[in-house]
């Protein structure tokens, strides 16, 4: 089965409000995460990674958090827009860091509602 | 820069009819790939290649060929098209291939259907 999922499929939240898209990892031996944006009809996007010897990491509005113990991957979008309406994917490294290794969720639509 | 850029947008193939998807990117990565995005499934990476004159096989590889000549080229192509190969292709470029610190830039996708 898939080694990296989503607990949800779909995500509506309000502008303004804080967004949490999670995802499971089955493979204890991955070692680097990353998150992917895909807005309709475009490709995706990389927003932020995290290697598997952190527990979180920020970028611009954005958080990856990285619970190891449970195998668990999340990202928090601070004050989300409506622009931030997109599929959001979660990809797992396992062996070495290759970018030929990296294997893709299914993904989360996420919906901002004005 | 204009990234990476992929064409056509849309293709309609019969089956049997053969055609080639291209990939050009300006920025000088080393590593170039095609996925396939299907409903209800992740990307799957079909073939790769971490340089010029070098290529190898994804997950997914029957039905499709590369090359690499060129840094900057990295066009797909289907021998002879069946409909299991309806999907939308990415094409994805990086500075390297390892991934730390190179994270892939993707194009934005061709929509082929086969009938």
């Amino acid at each position: 089965g898939e080694s990296v999922g989503l607990h949800l499929p779909t995500l509506s939240v309000q502008e303004g409000d804080n967004s949490i898209i999670n995802c499971a990892y089955s493979n204890s031996a991955s070692d680097y995460f990353i998150w992917y944006k895909q807005e309709s009809g475009k490709g995706p996007q990389f927003i932020i990674d995290i290697r598997s010897n952190m527990d979180k990491r920020q970028g611009q509005r954005v958080t990856v958090l990285l619970n190891k113990t449970v195998k668990h991957l999340s990202l928090q979008i601070a004050a989300t827009q409506p622009g931030d309406s997109a599929v959001y994917f979660c990809a797992e490294n396992v062996g070495g860091g290759s970018n030929y290794k990296l294997t893709f969720g299914k993904g989360t639509l996420l919906t901002v509602n004005p | 820069n204009a990234g990476v850029t992929q064409t056509p947008k849309f293709q309609v193939l019969k089956t049997g009819q053969s055609m080639t998807l291209q990939c050009a990117q300006d920025m000088n990565h080393e590593y170039m790939s095609w996925y396939r995005q299907d409903p209800g499934m992740g990307l799957r990476l079909i073939h790769y290649s971490v340089g010029a004159g070098i290529t190898d096989q994804g997950e997914v590889p029957n039905g499709y060929n590369v090359s690499r000549s060129t840094t900057e080229d990295f066009p797909l192509r289907l021998l002879s098209a069946a409909p299991s190969q309806t999907s939308v292709y990415f094409c994805a470029s990086s500075r390297r291939w390892s991934q730390y610190n190179s994270p892939l830039h993707f194009g934005n996708g061709t929509r082929l259907t086969v009938t």
